[in-house]
């Protein structure tokens, strides 16, 4: 089965940028999503198909995905950008996989 | 301005079933996937499967084949899905989320249904 490696956190200093990271085999061949979710909330969709911005979402959030590894980059960190962020692939031998999750600190 | 709003918080016994409700609002209910994820307190998304309001057509993660059945009614723009033989472990927010424009990633979510499994 397939699976995506994120890291448990993250931490960034106020108007930083913050990088979290997605690993798994060969996932460039792969469309990655990302999601935020603060505590207590939904999921909210930030980027999706590697790198492209849903209507509402701040150009500081941007994607990239290549070989190994996908990236979601945050930009100017603001203390409302903490929440947990999790990656998502759809895989044919898994269907929809999720990463373990990454909870972003700003300090 | 697309909505989806699920059934209140469930609470049920081992064994027993559990029946949550999503209805769908702001945009054409067939045209779009249905999907349903769960969240137990304190851990990360674990997806559940997929339906097609349009045809009725499902696909199950492996974990909950046998025990999951999702269904709509579409006169009423409203998905279901259905757990059985609840247990502890199935205690956890479950999640419907709209399939989104890549037919891959889930563009819009419920605000989530709280199950709890206890005796």
């Amino acid at each position: 089965s397939y699976e995506l490696t994120q890291p448990l956190s993250v931490s960034v200093a106020l108007g930083q940028t913050a990088r979290i990271t997605c690993g798994g085999n060969n996932i460039g061949s792969k469309n990655v999503h990302w999601y935020q979710q603060k505590p207590g909330q939904a999921p909210v969709l930030v980027i999706y198909r590697d790198s492209n911005r849903p209507s509402g979402i701040p150009e500081r959030f941007s994607g990239s995905n290549s070989g190994n590894t996908a990236t979601l980059t945050i930009s100017r960190a603001q203390a409302g950008d903490e929440a947990d962020y999790y990656c998502q692939v759809w895989d044919s031998s898994t269907d929809v996989v999720f990463g373990g999750g990454t909870k972003l600190t700003v300090l | 301005q697309v909505q989806l709003v699920q059934s209140g918080a469930e609470v049920k016994k081992p064994g027993a079933s559990v029946k949550v409700s999503c209805k769908a609002s702001g945009y054409t209910f067939t045209s779009y996937d249905i999907n349903w994820v769960r969240q137990a307190t304190g851990q990360g998304l674990e997806w559940m499967g997929w339906m097609n309001p349009n045809s009725g057509n499902t696909g199950y993660a492996q974990k909950f084949q046998g025990r999951v059945t999702m269904t709509r009614n579409t006169s009423i723009s409203t998905a279901y899905m259905e757990l059985s033989s609840l247990r502890s472990e199935d205690t956890a927010v479950y999640y419907c989320a709209r399939g989104g424009s890549s037919s891959e990633d889930f563009d819009y979510w419920g605000q989530g249904t709280l199950v709890t499994v206890s005796s």
